[in-house]
Formats: structure tokens, C-alpha cells, sequence
């Protein structure tokens, strides 16, 4: 089994920077992704990490540390259609390929 | 590219019918589709993964034969959910599984736009 924790709700201002945690426990590692998800709508992917370091696509970066069962996904330069829940999801290789979520992280943006 | 579509997006009915959900793959062929559930506020919920071609695979505590799966084709998967009750009410969300190579080559997940029962 795995066990999946991100923090339930973070608030940040516009065109600030945001960094989403994750931290997972599993076994045969093989993925984590990051979705984004505005409510009422179905998750959009946004990165994909199953090596070591960070990766960058424009304003979102996603850093992973397999050592340490560590994920983060930064925002920056944020506005206010950033704000949704942020799905961290884990891939076991021996699972499937399936997707094992955690609870999701409720990002509000103020002005 | 990669684009999963869901019909119907919402429906509405009585206790104790069943309601068919499909689940498509548009522009590309998914071998293995998946099948979330996801309530207010929570995360989503593996339900089970659905291969072309064979039985689903179920999670632990997922009634199969209170979710029918059929997975037809390579762009077709649909659920069933059969004598509808109101607990089943709930937002029901498939993905599709990209092939290796295309996009990121990640095997990733594309979800479509979800289905919101209501069951009175």
C-alpha cells in the first residue's frame, strides 16, 4: 500500500510563489505526478517526475527526491486562475501502472 | 493531442435504476482506462482499472458486480452502475492511458471531463 501526504489548503497572493509538498511511502516506485484540478472539472496533468531533480515547464516546477519519498510542486508568478486543488499522485510498478492520489492540496490565490 | 471524453457529464435518476457512463479515448488507443470516484472536497478514488479486452480489475472494496466495467475496444470503456442508490451519488472520473512514447513516453494518465450522478 502507499500513504500519500500533502498539506490540505495553502493561500498566496498574486504573482507570488507557492511550493506544494508531497510526501509518499511505497514500495516499487515508478512515477509521481502532479495534477492540477478546478472544481467541478476533472484533474489536467501538469508534470511528471520519476527521477531524481527538478523539472521545469514554464511557471510550474516539479523537484523529486526518491531518497527521501519527496515531492514539491512550485508555482510561480501566480494568478488567480491558479487557483484549484493540486493532486500529487504516486505510480507503483508492481501495481499496474495504476495511480494511488493524495488528499490534494486547495490552492486559493488573493489578489 | 490526448483527449478522453466522458457521456453523459450529468445525470440525474431514480433509486434503483442503472446508469451507463461512457468513457472515450479520442485521438489516440488506450489499452487500460481507469475509473475514479471522487466525493466533495477528497481526493479521487481508484475504483478499478479496466483493460481492453478482459475482466477489470477491482480495489478492495469495490462491488463489481454493483459496477459493471466493459472495456469494448481500444477507445471505449464504460461503467455501469446498476440499481442506483443514493449513497452511489458522487462524481465518477475515467482516464485513459497514453501508450509509451507519446507525449513524455510516461505511460500518463489523461482524464476526462467526469460525470456527476444524482441519485434520488
Amino acid at each position: 500500500g502507499q500513504n500519500i501526504d500533502q498539506p490540505t489548503e495553502m493561500t498566496a497572493t498574486e504573482g507570488a510563489i507557492v511550493q506544494i509538498n508531497c510526501t509518499y511511502q511505497t514500495s516499487g516506485f515508478n512515477g509521481l505526478f502532479w495534477y492540477q484540478q478546478h472544481a467541478g472539472e476533472a484533474p489536467t496533468f501538469l508534470s511528471y517526475n520519476v527521477l531524481d531533480g527538478l523539472e521545469e515547464k514554464g511557471r510550474f516546477s516539479s523537484f523529486l527526491s526518491r531518497s527521501k519519498g519527496y515531492s514539491y510542486l512550485l508555482l510561480k508568478e501566480l494568478q488567480m486562475k491558479d487557483s484549484a486543488s493540486y493532486l500529487c499522485a504516486v505510480r507503483e510498478g508492481a501495481a499496474g501502472n495504476k495511480l494511488t492520489f493524495g488528499g490534494g492540496t486547495r490552492v486559493l490565490v488573493k489578489p | 493531442g490526448a483527449v478522453v471524453s466522458q457521456h453523459p457529464s450529468r445525470v440525474i435518476c431514480k433509486s434503483g435504476t442503472s446508469v451507463k457512463i461512457e468513457c472515450r479515448s479520442l485521438d489516440f488507443q488506450a489499452t487500460t482506462m481507469f475509473w475514479y470516484r471522487q466525493f466533495p472536497k477528497k481526493s479521487l478514488m481508484l475504483m478499478a482499472t479496466s483493460n481492453e479486452g478482459s475482466k477489470a480489475t477491482y480495489e478492495q472494496g469495490v462491488e463489481k458486480d454493483k459496477f459493471l466495467i466493459n472495456h469494448a475496444s481500444l477507445t471505449l470503456s464504460t461503467l455501469t452502475v446498476t440499481s442506483a442508490h443514493p449513497e452511489d451519488s458522487s462524481f465518477y472520473i475515467c482516464s485513459a492511458q497514453a501508450p509509451s512514447g507519446r507525449d513524455l513516453g510516461t505511460d500518463t494518465q489523461y482524464f476526462g471531463p467526469g460525470t456527476r450522478l444524482t441519485v434520488l
